[in-house]
């Protein structure tokens, strides 16, 4: 199989602090992993592509310096949410891409509520 | 640049039913077509995908074939239960582009016993 975990599962932080969110690919290697941003009853917004030892590429819009990503290994990429505000509160979910030789499919994990105050 | 639209929800039916979710797409080249599922507070599972044109992805009763002449990829099952209560996803991908997929805005299936 392939098993994509991310840490915590919900997480509440007072407003100014920052928050990590860990995924982690666990039963295989992952050199891209994906972060989304989904508000209730909404679709999903790709923020940012994680590469395993280069810096991750966000897509327009996205602070890079509000959203840090470190993809450090090949099994866990971390989202940082820094000087977080209330509309920052959001489900976040990352995948992992598994695969190679160009074809490739995309294992998601089960998401982080981040409420903050 | 790609899109995805999706028939607007809620979806509301009663157990046994048929039913039918739409997904169109705008694309060049030959996207890879996926139907997503997600429950509750969870994250997105893989329901089923088509690789090229005329494929027919399926699982769990769920189906969805890939037609190229309507960029369509519709998903369809013969006969819900509540357990299937969820929001669909339709996204696409180019394996060229390393998986990075564009979603439709998703579709909320109520199943009522």
């Amino acid at each position: 199989g392939a098993v994509v975990s991310q840490h915590p599962s919900w997480v509440i932080c007072k407003s100014g602090t920052s928050v990590k969110i860990e995924c982690r690919s666990l039963d295989f290697q992952a050199t891209t992993m994906f972060w989304y941003r989904q508000f209730p009853k909404q679709s999903l917004m790709l923020m940012a592509t994680s590469n395993e030892g280069s810096k991750a590429t966000y897509e327009q819009g996205v602070e890079k310096d509000k959203f840090l990503i470190n993809h450090a290994s090949l099994t866990l990429s971390t989202l940082t949410v820094t000087s977080a505000h209330p509309e920052d509160s959001s489900f976040y979910i990352c995948s992992a891409l598994k695969g190679g030789q160009g074809t490739y499919e995309q294992y998601f994990g089960p998401g982080t509520r981040l409420t903050v105050t | 640049g790609n899109s995805v639209t999706q028939m607007e929800g809620p979806v509301t039916l009663s157990e046994e039913a048929f039913l039918t979710i739409n997904c169109t797409y705008t694309a060049t080249g030959y996207p890879s077509l996926f139907w997503y599922v997600q429950y509750p507070g969870e994250g997105l599972q893989l329901l089923l995908k088509a690789t090229k044109a005329d494929d027919k992805g399926s699982n769990k009763g769920f189906e969805a074939t890939y037609r190229k002449e309507t960029t369509s990829f519709h998903l369809e099952k013969g006969s819900v239960q509540v357990s299937d209560s969820a929001v669909y996803f339709c996204a696409l991908s180019y394996n060229t582009n390393a998986g990075k997929s564009t979603f439709g805005d998703g579709t909320t299936l109520t199943v009522k016993p």
